[in-house]
């Protein structure tokens, strides 16, 4: 089973519109990490929330933690064409913080 | 200032064929991870590897497949006899301790003729 699954599977939105998407886990963990793909490339890590942080900004980027639902959001707001790509959550569990990814989001930003 | 370097970015072999995925992990990393990718799919862990050691490889298909992270040198990931369905991209993240960021490679992509 995976410990972040993302949602909704696939987003499309106008330039300049926010943009949410949703990572629920299963398990106790001491951070929740955001990454961005884009097609052909590896993942970029985007922002990491710990456990005891409720929300968390870089530029535009927003990311909020609940930890009594296992659910984090990644908002980004003002998007822009550059942002479409597909957008994971990983939470590390474990003993060694094993990392596991989900499906992801992908996210059309139409010019 | 390197990142990941994964080589070769496209890799084809026929049915049957070994295929070697070379991961060299950014600079300071000592901790690497290996995934799967196939189209429109998320990320599937294989392995995770400190130097020299295996630390789970609970991802990694029994048979076919190793993998390794020497003392010196590059994290080699090795696919014996391979078949169709070993066909993906095969991605390599590395850090400097588990639980932290990953940084990934740009992959390699596998094709199985």
């Amino acid at each position: 089973s995976q410990q972040g699954e993302e949602d909704p599977q696939a987003l499309s939105i106008q330039e300049g519109e926010n943009a949410t998407m949703n990572c629920s886990y299963k398990t106790s963990i001491n951070n929740l990490q955001w990454y961005r793909q884009n097609s052909g490339r590896g993942l970029v890590h985007l922002i990491l929330i710990r456990s005891n942080e409720r929300e968390k900004h870089s530029g535009r980027l927003r990311v909020t933690l609940d930890t009594s639902k296992k659910s984090s959001s990644l908002l980004i707001t003002a998007s822009r064409a550059a942002d479409t790509a597909s957008y994971f959550c990983a939470a590390p569990s474990g003993g060694y913080q094993k990392v596991t990814f989900g499906t992801g989001t992908k996210l059309q930003v139409i010019p | 200032n390197a990142g990941v370097m994964q080589n070769p970015r496209h890799l084809v072999r026929r049915r049957g064929q070994e295929a070697r995925l070379r991961c060299s992990p950014m600079k300071g990393h000592s901790h690497v991870y290996w995934y799967r990718q196939l189209p429109e799919e998320g990320l599937k862990f294989m392995v995770y590897l400190q130097k020299e050691n295996i630390i789970d490889e609970s991802g990694m298909p029994k048979e076919r497949f190793s993998a390794e992270f020497p003392k010196e040198g590059p994290s080699i990931l090795r696919i014996q006899q391979v078949v169709r369905g070993d066909s993906a991209a095969y991605f390599c993240a590395s850090n400097g301790g588990s639980g932290e960021p990953q940084h990934f490679g740009d992959g390699t992509r596998l094709s199985i003729l």
